[in-house]
């Protein structure tokens, strides 16, 4: 699995945009660009999923440049119900099992 | 439709005891995985089941066995309980012909003294 590198925390306000920026520099052909949200004592829930250019879907956006060594995660105008961590994970997943990394801790301020 | 479900939700065991703890998957998965989540960390791989057979480990001693039956839902049984046993255990579960994307249930916390 491609390893990857996210920031260990970061903090927002209510109704600001947040970005959190995964590097993943060797990654794969045949990898998927995957973010999951955790809140505490809760499992990992599944946020967005990419393999290139950008996806949207209710929740938040992901973009991914063309050369898909980072992907940005997007969530528009985040509420305190936001502040959870986000893990990013890269990979095909065949034959492989998830292994997450720290995740970023998001903590958003009224 | 249900997703994952998991019990028990909370679990107090001793040192040395053994613990099972149950996972049935989201309707239609037939793949299930198990992590551990110590504090303030990521989950750790610990297994893989398909089609009843421990398909992929992670790191873990052969204290952590499981079992997948035909419906598809899954035991983790751990023995000789230590202190650092103690975590939040997560299931998820896949479509083994689709595993980049899995569904995580709410876990169970272990508590060992």
């Amino acid at each position: 699995l491609a390893k990857t590198t996210q920031p260990i925390s970061m903090d927002s306000y209510e109704g600001q945009e947040v970005n959190i920026t995964c590097s993943h520099n060797n990654i794969a052909t045949n990898d998927y660009i995957t973010w999951y949200q955790q809140f505490p004592s809760q499992g990992p829930r599944f946020i967005i999923q990419g393999y290139k250019t950008k996806v949207t879907n209710e929740v938040a956006s992901l973009f991914i440049p063309a050369d898909r060594k980072s992907s940005t995660l997007s969530l528009p105008r985040v509420s305190l119900s936001d502040t959870a961590v986000y893990y990013c994970l890269v990979g095909d997943f065949y034959g492989q099992n998830f292994v997450f990394g720290p995740g970023t801790r998001l903590s958003v301020l009224p | 439709d249900a997703g994952v479900t998991q019990s028990p939700t909370h679990l107090i065991k001793t040192r040395g005891q053994q613990v099972t703890l149950r996972c049935s998957p989201k309707s239609g998965h037939d793949t299930v995985s198990w992590y551990q989540q110590a504090l303030g960390q990521g989950p750790q791989f610990i297994f893989q089941y398909y089609e009843e057979e421990e398909r992929q480990r992670g790191n873990f001693p052969d204290r952590f066995s499981g079992h997948q039956f035909p419906n598809y839902s899954s035991e983790l049984n751990v023995n000789a309980l230590l202190l650092g046993d103690s975590a939040l255990y997560l299931c998820a579960s896949s479509y083994w012909t689709a595993p980049e994307t899995q569904y995580f249930g709410p876990g169970t916390r272990l508590l060992v003294l």
